[in-house]
């Protein structure tokens, strides 16, 4: 089955660090570009961050120098690590896989990240 | 990238059918057949309804179905059932790798 499990969310200062973490299985995360979404509490859907199967990363202006998108092909794992977190960042964070193009069709399930003193 | 403009919110009998809007520029949604639809429902993950303006995945009914015109991409929900209440999301490639999304717009089933 394919499926996506997300760990790591949390509550965390501001101005904190937190890695997330979106373990795959049914398929290679290597071969895929993986995204990150987010979504504040109430509020819609924010995409956030892209790895590319060869490796090229590609992120939202309002996380841009302060989170970093990896994988590890060993685990089948992604990862999105998170620095300088702000209370603007509080959110759901869902990772997801394309069915084509740039359409989702596999999501985890989310993990919560709250960014609060 | 700002995000693309939907209605807040729309509503309908069961049965009829409703159509929910999502307006872009010409540097996403106009510029790319890269739309694409979410379902959400509370406390879930987004379910794709629709992708490539037009496409359904498999296991969508063809209740639903996607259009494009110009800067504004639709959907519309033919046969409503109670089930299809939800919030709905419209989602374009906006160029150098990077998403959009509307802000979502609550469909409630009268």
């Amino acid at each position: 089955e394919v499926q996506l499990v997300e760990s790591g969310g949390g509550l965390v200062q501001p101005g904190g660090s937190l890695r997330l973490s979106c373990a795959a299985s049914g398929f290679t995360v290597s071969s895929n570009y993986m995204s990150w979404v987010r979504q504040a509490p109430g509020k819609g859907l924010e995409w956030v961050s892209v790895i590319y199967s060869g490796g090229s990363t590609y992120y939202a202006d309002s996380v841009k120098g302060r989170f970093t998108i990896s994988r590890d092909n060993s685990k089948n794992t992604l990862y999105l690590q998170m620095n300088s977190l702000r209370a603007e960042d509080t959110a759901v964070y869902y990772c997801a896989r394309p069915l084509t193009g740039y359409a989702f069709d596999i999501w985890g399930q989310g993990t919560m990240v709250t960014v609060s003193s | 990238q700002s995000a693309l403009t939907q209605p807040r919110s729309v509503s309908g009998s069961p049965g009829q059918s409703v159509t929910i809007s999502c307006t872009g520029t010409s540097s996403d949604v106009g510029g790319y057949n890269y739309v694409s639809w979410y379902q959400q429902h509370p406390g879930k993950a987004p379910k794709l309804m629709i992708y490539d303006v037009s496409k359904r995945p498999s296991g969508v009914p063809d209740r639903f179905s996607g259009s494009k015109s110009g800067n504004t991409a639709s959907l519309t929900i033919s046969g409503l059932q109670a089930e299809d209440e939800a919030d709905y999301y419209c989602c374009s490639y906006a160029g150098s790798a990077h998403v959009v999304f509307g802000g979502g717009t609550k469909l409630t089933v009268l």
